[in-house]
């Protein structure tokens, strides 16, 4: 299976701060990499797919980049509603896995 | 949109089979190119890919579950389902199932989650 880890685990930050989160795979994935956002109680709703693309409605405060075994998820002016863990996933083989998730706190 | 909604029950004893079904509406679950899929998120945060079934009816698995798992899909009822069998603690989750419209397009519609809890 390909291994996926995320840092930092949690982070604090404040509102209108930039916040960038690193993913990192066991193997090259191309940009077969996926980024979500999940809220207490809440199923994960798709921010980026393929690396860098936006899904559909997602505010443009989002981005992702990355190629290979390296991917950021950057959140480019922290809003209330953005507070949450967030989780990036390869779906390069058959194996689908997700990382351990980044918790993003109030400062 | 699609939407999709679980269905099962909430508490399997130890060694029986858990069954869950996901009814699918605002799309087809023949269409070309879709991924139906099982995500299960234990306490805590982690969440486990159980498998999939693409537009062929072709099932992949997480190799982790050795076997126990079965995806099926019912194309009369327009769902798909998981069987997981046996069950032991360790599967206790909120089991979500999933839309994918494609390897490159992540899933990009999730059923609100159903808790199972594995206790005699």
């Amino acid at each position: 299976d390909i291994q996926m880890t995320q840092s930092p685990s949690s982070l604090s930050a404040s509102m209108g701060d930039r916040v960038t989160i690193t993913c990192r795979a066991s193997q090259s994935i191309s940009t077969y990499l996926n980024w979500y956002q999940q809220k207490p109680g809440k199923a994960p709703k798709l921010l980026i797919y393929a690396a860098s693309s936006l899904q559909r409605g997602v505010p443009s405060r989002f981005s992702g980049s990355g190629s290979g075994t390296d991917f950021i998820l950057t959140i480019s002016s922290l809003q209330p509603e953005d507070f949450a863990t967030y989780y990036c996933q390869q779906t390069h083989n058959t194996v689908w896995t997700f990382g351990p998730g980044t918790k993003v706190e109030v400062k | 949109q699609v939407q999709l909604q679980e269905s099962g029950p909430g508490l399997v004893k130890p060694s029986q089979t858990l069954s869950l079904t996901c009814n699918v509406s605002g799309g087809s679950i023949s269409r070309s190119g879709y991924y139906w899929t099982w995500i299960r998120q234990y306490p805590g945060r982690g969440l486990e890919c159980v498998g999939y079934i693409n537009y062929n009816g072709i099932p992949y698995y997480n190799p982790s579950l050795k076997s126990r798992a079965t995806i099926s899909v019912d194309r009369s009822k327009n769902q798909f389902s998981l069987k997981l069998s046996p069950v032991t603690a360790a599967d206790t989750a909120v089991y979500y199932c999933v839309f994918g419209s494609g390897t490159s397009a992540g899933l990009d519609a999730w059923g609100q989650g159903t808790t199972v809890i594995v206790s005699s």
